[in-house]
């Protein structure tokens, strides 16, 4: 069974300061992992994914992501914060082309001027 | 296109009636799925839908049901509403399988029951 956990529902940053949500994930095979960004009151949309080619993914809005096999894991980094990117951001796995997502619980970050 | 759009956008529901939530999508994508969303707890998976007439159970279908006469179309039937569903519903729609594929998501649909 796939799952995928979030450490961390909150997260703080100023504007222009290093941006890092966590996301590490269980799979009995090699996943598909994706980052969702949900801005308020909208529905979430695709930030980036890893489907087994690069290990290190680039996303929308400056976002990029590593698959660290070795260490189960998927962080979300974006090296400047800005104010817009206040959003709850989810992390999703998959553990075939076929099978449905499963999402992580959520990671809101916040960022202060 | 519009996407997915999802009616009705907000809905209070007392306790034992019965709604339907509209889904509709334009991209002519095979799969589409609905997913609630509790504060805290992420989405989870309600029903999906691999093509028309195909529907399956996701990790908490109990008290809703779906249909998929065609491709456009996914609404969810909450039946005997009760408060555990207060939440937000997302419907969304892929071109491939949901691994593979972007997810692509309506607005939501706010409902509470009291």
């Amino acid at each position: 069974a796939q799952s995928v956990t979030q450490l961390g529902s909150h997260v703080s940053v100023s504007e222009g300061a290093l941006v890092l949500l966590r996301c590490n994930y269980s799979s009995s095979v090699p996943p598909y992992l994706f980052w969702y960004v949900q801005y308020p009151n909208q529905g979430l949309q695709l930030l980036l994914k890893y489907t087994s080619a690069a290990t290190l993914v680039k996303g929308i809005n400056g976002f990029e992501a590593e698959f660290k096999k070795s260490e189960t894991s998927f962080h979300l980094t974006k090296p400047s914060a800005h104010m817009s990117d206040a959003a709850e951001y989810f992390c999703a796995v998959s553990d075939s082309g076929y099978s449905t997502l499963t999402f992580g619980k959520g990671t809101m970050l916040l960022v202060s001027p | 296109n519009a996407g997915v759009t999802q009616t009705p956008k907000f809905r209070i529901l007392k306790i034992g009636q019965s709604m339907t939530l509209q889904c509709a999508q334009d991209m002519n994508h095979n799969y589409m799925y609905w997913y609630r969303q509790d504060p805290g707890m992420g989405l989870k998976l309600i029903y999906y839908s691999v093509g028309a007439g195909i529907t399956d159970k996701g990790e908490v279908p109990n008290g809703y049901n779906v249909s998929r006469s065609t491709t456009e179309d996914f609404p969810l039937r909450l039946e005997l509403a009760a408060p555990s569903q207060t939440s937000v519903y997302f419907c969304a729609s892929s071109y491939e399988a949901g691994g593979g594929g972007e997810l692509f998501f309506g607005e939501g649909s706010r409902l509470t029951v009291l």
